[in-house]
Protein backbone atom coordinates (compact mmCIF):
# COMPACT_ATOMS: atom_id res chain seq x y z
CA UNK A 1 0.00 0.00 0.00
CA UNK A 2 1.04 3.74 -0.84
CA UNK A 3 2.56 5.64 2.42
CA UNK A 4 3.44 9.43 2.58
CA UNK A 5 5.70 10.85 5.30
CA UNK A 6 5.70 14.36 5.74
CA UNK A 7 7.74 14.53 9.15
CA UNK A 8 7.78 17.92 9.91
CA UNK A 9 4.42 19.38 11.85
CA UNK A 10 5.41 22.42 11.22
CA UNK A 11 8.44 24.57 10.03
CA UNK A 12 9.62 28.14 10.76
CA UNK A 13 11.18 30.36 7.64
CA UNK A 14 11.78 34.48 7.76
CA UNK A 15 10.75 36.47 4.80
CA UNK A 16 13.15 35.91 1.78
CA UNK A 17 14.72 33.09 2.66
CA UNK A 18 14.79 29.50 1.35
CA UNK A 19 12.86 26.28 3.42
CA UNK A 20 12.57 22.66 2.47
CA UNK A 21 9.55 20.81 3.32
CA UNK A 22 10.03 16.81 3.43
CA UNK A 23 8.41 14.04 1.92
CA UNK A 24 9.05 10.52 2.11
CA UNK A 25 6.79 7.84 0.11
CA UNK A 26 6.58 4.16 -0.50
CA UNK A 27 5.12 2.53 -3.51
CA UNK A 28 5.71 -0.74 -5.11
CA UNK A 29 4.77 1.19 -8.66
CA UNK A 30 7.00 1.88 -11.29
CA UNK A 31 4.94 4.63 -12.50
CA UNK A 32 3.42 7.39 -10.27
CA UNK A 33 3.14 10.81 -9.57
CA UNK A 34 3.65 13.27 -6.46
CA UNK A 35 2.00 16.35 -5.85
CA UNK A 36 2.23 19.45 -3.69
CA UNK A 37 -0.65 21.30 -2.51
CA UNK A 38 -0.91 24.31 -0.39
CA UNK A 39 -4.00 24.91 1.86
CA UNK A 40 -3.87 28.68 3.20
CA UNK A 41 -6.19 29.95 6.87
CA UNK A 42 -8.77 30.26 4.07
CA UNK A 43 -9.14 26.54 3.72
CA UNK A 44 -8.80 25.89 -0.14
CA UNK A 45 -6.27 23.26 -1.62
CA UNK A 46 -3.93 25.34 -4.25
CA UNK A 47 -1.77 22.71 -6.65
CA UNK A 48 1.46 23.73 -6.70
CA UNK A 49 3.97 21.44 -8.18
CA UNK A 50 3.73 18.19 -9.96
CA UNK A 51 6.72 15.08 -10.51
CA UNK A 52 6.18 11.94 -12.47
CA UNK A 53 8.63 9.01 -11.47
CA UNK A 54 10.18 8.86 -15.29
CA UNK A 55 10.78 12.69 -15.14
CA UNK A 56 14.45 12.77 -15.42
CA UNK A 57 14.31 16.51 -14.21
CA UNK A 58 13.19 18.13 -11.03
CA UNK A 59 9.69 19.95 -11.66
CA UNK A 60 9.86 23.73 -10.78
CA UNK A 61 6.93 26.30 -11.17
CA UNK A 62 8.54 29.76 -10.05
CA UNK A 63 9.47 29.83 -6.48
CA UNK A 64 8.81 26.40 -6.20
CA UNK A 65 11.01 22.99 -6.85
CA UNK A 66 10.86 19.52 -6.38
CA UNK A 67 13.82 17.87 -4.95
CA UNK A 68 13.07 14.28 -6.13
CA UNK A 69 15.37 11.75 -5.24
CA UNK A 70 14.40 8.45 -6.52
CA UNK A 71 16.34 5.89 -4.83
CA UNK A 72 15.67 7.57 -1.70
CA UNK A 73 11.93 7.99 -2.21
CA UNK A 74 11.90 11.26 -1.41
CA UNK A 75 10.06 14.66 -2.77
CA UNK A 76 10.75 17.51 -0.49
CA UNK A 77 9.23 21.12 -1.76
CA UNK A 78 11.55 23.58 -2.07
CA UNK A 79 10.46 27.09 -1.75
CA UNK A 80 12.38 29.96 -2.38
CA UNK A 81 12.44 33.72 -1.61
CA UNK A 82 9.94 32.85 0.96
CA UNK A 83 7.05 35.45 1.29
CA UNK A 84 4.55 36.34 4.61
CA UNK A 85 1.84 34.59 1.94
CA UNK A 86 3.32 31.08 1.88
CA UNK A 87 2.09 30.68 5.67
CA UNK A 88 0.24 27.67 5.44
CA UNK A 89 -0.33 24.59 5.40
CA UNK A 90 1.64 21.96 3.04
CA UNK A 91 0.74 18.58 1.89
CA UNK A 92 2.45 16.20 -0.60
CA UNK A 93 0.56 13.25 -2.27
CA UNK A 94 0.81 10.61 -4.81
CA UNK A 95 -0.78 8.96 -7.18
CA UNK A 96 -0.17 5.53 -8.01
CA UNK A 97 -0.46 3.85 -11.26
CA UNK A 98 -4.04 4.24 -11.95
CA UNK A 99 -6.00 6.05 -14.75
CA UNK A 100 -6.85 8.74 -12.42
CA UNK A 101 -6.36 10.91 -9.46
CA UNK A 102 -6.46 8.65 -6.49
CA UNK A 103 -4.66 10.32 -3.82
CA UNK A 104 -2.86 9.66 -0.69
CA UNK A 105 -1.95 12.77 1.50
CA UNK A 106 0.39 12.68 4.00
CA UNK A 107 -0.19 14.52 7.44
CA UNK A 108 1.31 17.86 6.37
CA UNK A 109 3.56 20.11 7.33
CA UNK A 110 2.42 23.72 8.69
CA UNK A 111 4.48 26.42 7.36
CA UNK A 112 5.27 29.94 9.16
CA UNK A 113 7.35 32.45 7.43
CA UNK A 114 8.26 35.67 9.59
CA UNK A 115 9.19 39.15 8.72
CA UNK B 1 -15.71 29.36 -14.69
CA UNK B 2 -17.76 27.72 -11.23
CA UNK B 3 -14.92 24.58 -10.95
CA UNK B 4 -16.14 22.27 -8.61
CA UNK B 5 -19.15 23.66 -5.63
CA UNK B 6 -19.82 22.40 -2.87
CA UNK B 7 -22.93 23.02 -0.45
CA UNK B 8 -23.13 23.54 2.67
CA UNK B 9 -19.91 25.53 3.74
CA UNK B 10 -21.00 24.90 7.28
CA UNK B 11 -23.69 22.27 8.62
CA UNK B 12 -24.27 20.93 12.28
CA UNK B 13 -26.14 18.09 12.96
CA UNK B 14 -27.50 15.79 15.53
CA UNK B 15 -26.59 12.15 16.55
CA UNK B 16 -28.39 9.91 14.17
CA UNK B 17 -29.60 12.55 11.49
CA UNK B 18 -29.04 12.05 7.94
CA UNK B 19 -27.90 14.96 5.33
CA UNK B 20 -26.54 15.02 2.24
CA UNK B 21 -23.27 17.11 1.17
CA UNK B 22 -23.83 18.16 -2.67
CA UNK B 23 -20.92 18.56 -4.91
CA UNK B 24 -21.17 19.77 -8.78
CA UNK B 25 -18.40 20.52 -11.17
CA UNK B 26 -18.90 21.90 -14.64
CA UNK B 27 -15.68 21.38 -16.03
CA UNK B 28 -16.95 17.59 -17.52
CA UNK B 29 -14.55 15.73 -15.66
CA UNK B 30 -15.46 11.98 -15.39
CA UNK B 31 -13.22 11.38 -12.17
CA UNK B 32 -15.05 12.60 -8.50
CA UNK B 33 -13.93 12.22 -5.25
CA UNK B 34 -14.64 12.82 -1.64
CA UNK B 35 -12.43 13.55 1.16
CA UNK B 36 -12.43 14.19 4.56
CA UNK B 37 -9.53 16.29 6.16
CA UNK B 38 -9.26 15.60 10.26
CA UNK B 39 -6.65 17.67 12.35
CA UNK B 40 -3.52 15.81 11.78
CA UNK B 41 -4.23 13.16 9.66
CA UNK B 42 -4.18 15.09 6.10
CA UNK B 43 -6.84 14.32 3.30
CA UNK B 44 -8.48 10.87 3.36
CA UNK B 45 -10.53 9.65 0.39
CA UNK B 46 -13.64 8.37 1.48
CA UNK B 47 -15.07 7.24 -1.82
CA UNK B 48 -14.69 8.16 -5.77
CA UNK B 49 -16.72 7.61 -9.01
CA UNK B 50 -14.89 7.10 -12.62
CA UNK B 51 -18.20 8.06 -14.40
CA UNK B 52 -22.21 8.12 -14.59
CA UNK B 53 -22.89 4.49 -12.64
CA UNK B 54 -19.64 3.69 -11.39
CA UNK B 55 -18.53 4.38 -7.48
CA UNK B 56 -16.14 2.60 -5.53
CA UNK B 57 -14.74 2.84 -2.01
CA UNK B 58 -11.55 4.57 -0.32
CA UNK B 59 -10.05 4.81 2.62
CA UNK B 60 -12.43 5.22 5.28
CA UNK B 61 -16.03 4.58 3.75
CA UNK B 62 -17.84 3.13 6.45
CA UNK B 63 -20.79 5.77 7.15
CA UNK B 64 -21.00 7.00 4.39
CA UNK B 65 -22.88 6.34 0.56
CA UNK B 66 -22.42 8.02 -2.25
CA UNK B 67 -23.89 7.96 -6.30
CA UNK B 68 -23.23 9.36 -9.41
CA UNK B 69 -26.64 9.98 -11.87
CA UNK B 70 -25.13 12.38 -13.97
CA UNK B 71 -21.34 13.08 -14.97
CA UNK B 72 -21.63 17.00 -13.00
CA UNK B 73 -23.02 15.66 -9.57
CA UNK B 74 -21.62 13.32 -6.84
CA UNK B 75 -23.16 13.98 -3.49
CA UNK B 76 -21.77 12.09 -0.38
CA UNK B 77 -24.93 11.13 2.11
CA UNK B 78 -24.28 10.24 5.97
CA UNK B 79 -26.89 8.19 7.01
CA UNK B 80 -26.83 8.36 10.79
CA UNK B 81 -24.62 11.08 11.93
CA UNK B 82 -22.08 10.32 14.63
CA UNK B 83 -19.51 12.39 16.06
CA UNK B 84 -16.97 10.48 14.80
CA UNK B 85 -17.87 12.15 11.59
CA UNK B 86 -17.12 15.90 12.72
CA UNK B 87 -14.31 16.63 9.70
CA UNK B 88 -13.95 19.00 6.89
CA UNK B 89 -15.06 17.67 3.98
CA UNK B 90 -13.60 18.49 0.47
CA UNK B 91 -15.09 17.17 -2.88
CA UNK B 92 -12.21 17.06 -5.81
CA UNK B 93 -12.74 16.48 -9.25
CA UNK B 94 -10.45 15.73 -12.32
CA UNK B 95 -10.13 14.34 -15.61
CA UNK B 96 -9.68 10.74 -16.70
CA UNK B 97 -6.19 10.40 -18.03
CA UNK B 98 -3.22 7.86 -18.35
CA UNK B 99 -0.53 8.01 -15.73
CA UNK B 100 1.62 9.29 -18.35
CA UNK B 101 -0.77 12.32 -19.18
CA UNK B 102 1.40 14.72 -16.61
CA UNK B 103 -0.18 16.37 -13.61
CA UNK B 104 -3.95 15.44 -14.98
CA UNK B 105 -4.38 18.10 -11.49
CA UNK B 106 -7.57 17.64 -8.88
CA UNK B 107 -9.83 20.81 -8.45
CA UNK B 108 -11.24 20.98 -5.59
CA UNK B 109 -14.34 22.77 -3.79
CA UNK B 110 -13.67 24.89 -1.00
CA UNK B 111 -15.22 22.72 1.40
CA UNK B 112 -17.73 21.83 3.82
CA UNK B 113 -17.36 21.57 7.66
CA UNK B 114 -19.64 19.43 9.58
CA UNK B 115 -19.92 19.15 12.92
CA UNK B 116 -21.90 16.02 14.43
CA UNK B 117 -23.09 16.51 18.45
Amino acid sequence: AQKITQTQPGMFVQEKEAVTLDCTYDTSDQSYGLFWYKQPSSGEMIFLIYQGSYDEQNATEGRYSLNFQKARKSANLVISASQLGDSAMYFCAMRENTGFQKLVFGTGTRLLVSP
Amino acid sequence: NAGVTQTPKFQVLKTGQSMTLQCAQDMNHEYMSWYRQDPGMGLRLIHYSVGAGITDQGEVPNGYNVSRSTTEDFPLRLLSAAPSQTSVYFCASSTLAGPSSGANVLTFGAGSRLTVL
